[in-house]
């Protein structure tokens, strides 16, 4: 059954560092995305994808922020210059075609970011 | 204010028995979804119901919508020990692309 794969599964970095985090979403969705969450709070939506481009972003998603499909099959976030309270679960998402981003989003199995 | 929230906080029951969770929202929807995430791991995809859809059923969950009430039910009948997890869930408005989650019900199953 085709699945979304992210790596790593856990990265730790130092405060100002750049991070990105990869994920390969099932191969035949169109629509792609991008959540957070911290420790024992909510999954907060963080930015969607569709056709090359952004096409929503949350107030999280700030300029520290950016996603990029670079070569067809990996969905990246990266994050310019990490700060303590960028540490949480990284959930990358897809979902098809046929009523676009109206079905059932899929998700990868996170990324842990731990910045010290 | 929130979009979605969920009670209980927490459920603990014998396995056997059936678990109820409740789903809130605020405004139109789309769909609503279900997710399952055991501790620390991904979110897995339960049900997704739309807002033209009263009762949707899933091998052992069946899950309901009450547009008028802004409100979702989950039931799981016949719990066993694997379903301990924390259950959320998430809303697909009209207007936009993202899932506005709640804030999730941690399931207890005791053996």
């Amino acid at each position: 059954e085709p699945e979304v794969t992210q790596t790593p599964s856990h990265q730790v970095t130092q405060m100002g560092q750049e991070v990105i985090l990869r994920c390969v979403p099932i191969s035949n969705h169109l629509y792609f995305y991008w959540y957070r969450q911290i420790l024992g709070q909510k999954v907060e939506f963080l930015v969607s994808f569709y056709n090359n481009e952004i096409s929503e972003k949350s107030e999280i998603f700030d300029d520290q922020f950016s996603v990029e499909r670079p070569d067809g099959s990996n969905f990246t976030l990266k994050i310019r210059s990490t700060k303590l309270e960028d540490s949480a679960m990284y959930f990358c998402a897809s979902s098809g075609e046929g009523a676009g981003p109206y079905n059932e989003q899929f998700f990868g199995p996170g990324t842990r970011l731990t910045v010290l | 204010s929130q979009q979605g929230e969920e009670d209980p906080q927490a459920l603990s029951i014998q396995e056997g028995e059936n678990a109820t969770m409740n789903c809130s929202y605020k405004t139109s929807i789309n769909n609503l979804q279900w997710y399952r995430q055991n501790s620390g791991r991904g979110l897995v995809h339960l049900i997704l119901i739309r807002s033209n859809e009263r009762e949707k059923h899933s091998g052992r969950l069946r899950v309901t919508l009450d547009t008028s009430k802004k409100s979702s039910s989950l039931l799981i009948t016949a719990s066993r020990a694997a379903d301990t997890a924390s259950y959320f869930c998430a809303t697909a408005l009209d207007s936009n692309y993202q899932l506005i989650w709640g804030a999730g019900t941690k399931l207890i199953i005791k053996p």
